[in-house]
């Protein structure tokens, strides 16, 4: 079974810092591999997604990569504001299911 | 605009009673999932469905039930046998299985009074 996990659980950093989080996950055949934000009390909001047959994808200050080979996916923020400030979570696709299988989240602060 | 709706976005529930969360999507899209998070915990899934008239249960699927009579509506009862209801519940959709983006709904909390 697909294991995802998400380290650090939280973290507290000063605007402006580049920051890096960090997703691991036990089985590599998979199909895609997605990070979501959520605020506090919200539903997902999708920020990237990265198909197994790439190795990184790009949008605004974010980049994720992904490397299939070593079960692992960063998310990049470059130059980190305030309004960053939530929960990020990456879910992965499994090959052989479409389900989607999530793990715990990093709770990120960003403080003025 | 296309997108997920879920309703209420608050419900309370006495002991013993069941409720009935909605999710309704107007996206065109065959795979829709009911998801419970709990502080720390992570998203667990409890159903899922691939077509219309066909669901799967999930990973803590004992207490909820669910229909899919419409390709567009998926709700979630939760039943009198979940003894620990209180949770914030998402609904997602996606296209079809593989690869694609996952579409969530912006979510209904259950408090049990």
């Amino acid at each position: 079974k697909q294991e995802v996990t998400q380290i650090p659980a939280a973290l507290s950093v000063p605007e402006g810092e580049n920051l890096v989080l960090n997703c691991s996950f036990t089985d590599s055949a998979i199909y895609n591999l997605q990070w979501f934000r959520q605020d506090p009390g919200k539903g997902l909001t999708s920020l990237l997604l990265i198909q197994s047959s790439q190795r990184e994808q790009t949008s605004g200050r974010l980049n994720a990569s992904l490397d299939k080979s070593s079960g692992r996916s960063t998310l990049y923020i470059a130059a980190s504001q305030p309004g960053d400030s939530a929960t990020y979570l990456c879910a992965v696709r499994p090959g052989g299911s479409y389900i989607p299988t999530f793990g715990r989240g990093t709770s990120l602060i960003v403080h003025p | 605009d296309g997108g997920i709706t879920q309703s209420p976005k608050y419900l309370f529930r006495k002991e013993g009673q069941n409720v009935t969360l909605s999710c309704e999507q107007n996206l065109n899209h065959d795979a829709m999932y009911w998801y419970r998070q709990d502080p720390g915990q992570g998203l667990r899934l409890i159903y899922y469905s691939q077509i219309v008239n066909d669901f799967q249960k999930g990973d803590i699927a004992e207490g909820y039930s669910v229909s899919r009579e419409k390709k567009e509506s998926f709700p979630l009862t939760v039943t009198s046998a979940q003894k620990n209801p209180t949770a914030f519940y998402l609904c997602a959709s996606s296209i079809d299985r593989g690869r694609d983006t996952a579409f969530f709904g912006q979510g209904t909390r259950l408090t049990v009074v």
